[in-house]
C-alpha cells in the first residue's frame, strides 16, 4: 500500500526549460511534505518542503506546489541546469517520531 | 563541522546470519532515524532514536533492532538475515527541535545477502 506515489519513473528536460516532477499521497494525515534530491553514491539531500498550511513555497530555481483537495503535489525547476540531473524523492510526514514517507524516486535528465 | 557518515560502505552476509551497521551524526544532532532503500524503491523508514530510546518505528519486524550512544551515534542489528534484507541502508541525522527538514542523509551502507 503505496502512500506516496510518483508515477514517473523518469524525465527528461531541456537545459532552460522547466522540469516539473509529480507526487501523490493518500493519507490525509500528512501534513508536512519535502522534496529530497539523490546522486548515486550518496545519500538523499533535502531540497525543499512545504506545510500542509501553506499551497506554495519558493526557493530560487525550486518551487513547491501543494493541493490538499486534489492530494497532489509537484516540483518545479525553472530553468533546469545540467547538474539537476539525479533522482528526486517526495516524501511526506505527519512529523514528530514518524518518519518520512518516501516515493519511488523520479529519475530527471536534463539533456544540453 | 562533519556530516552523517556511516560505516561499512558495502557489506556481504549470508542468509541466517548477523550485521551491525554504524552511522555517525552530524555534529550537534541528537535524533538519529534508520531507512531501507531496496533496489528502485524509495527509502523506508525503520526507526528513530532520540537522545538514547526508540521513539518511531516503521513497519520492520524485531529482528532489526537498534542502539543510540551517548555521543549520538548509532548502531543498526539486522539478526536472522533473509534475501530481501539486501538494500541500501540509509541513516539520518537531525536536531530535535527542527523539523523533518533538518534531516542530513550519509550515503548509505550497501548489504547484499547471498
Amino acid at each position: 500500500d503505496q502512500q506516496v506515489k510518483q508515477n514517473s519513473p523518469s524525465l527528461s528536460v531541456q537545459e532552460g526549460r522547466i522540469s516539473i516532477l509529480n507526487c501523490d499521497y493518500t493519507n490525509s494525515m500528512f501534513d508536512y511534505f519535502l522534496w529530497y534530491k539523490k546522486y548515486p553514491a550518496e545519500g538523499p539531500t533535502f531540497l525543499i518542503s512545504i506545510s500542509s498550511i501553506k499551497d506554495k513555497n519558493e526557493d530560487g530555481r525550486f518551487t513547491v506546489f501543494l493541493n490538499k483537495s486534489a492530494k497532489h503535489l509537484s516540483l518545479h525547476i525553472v530553468p533546469s541546469q545540467p547538474g539537476d540531473s539525479a533522482v528526486y524523492f517526495c516524501a511526506a510526514t505527519r512529523g514528530g517520531a514518524d518518519g518520512l514517507t518516501f516515493g519511488k524516486g523520479t529519475h530527471l535528465i536534463i539533456q544540453p | 563541522e562533519t556530516g552523517v557518515t556511516q560505516s561499512p560502505t558495502h557489506l556481504i552476509k549470508t542468509r541466517g546470519q548477523q550485521v551491525t551497521l554504524r552511522c555517525s551524526s552530524q555534529s550537534g544532532h541528537n535524533t538519529v532515524s534508520w531507512y531501507q532503500q531496496a533496489l528502485g524503491q524509495g527509502p523506508q523508514f525503520i526507526f528513530q532514536y532520540y537522545r538514547e530510546e526508540e521513539n518511531g518505528r516503521g513497519n520492520f519486524p524485531p529482528r532489526f533492532s537498534g542502539l543510540q550512544f551517548p555521543n549520538y551515534s548509532s548502531e543498526l542489528n539486522v539478526n536472522a538475515l533473509e534475501l530481501d534484507d539486501s538494500a541500501l541502508y540509509l541513516c539520518a541525522s537531525s536536531s530535535g527541535t527542527i523539523g523533518p527538514a533538518s534531516q542530513y542523509f550519509g550515503p548509505g551502507t550497501r548489504l547484499t545477502v547471498l
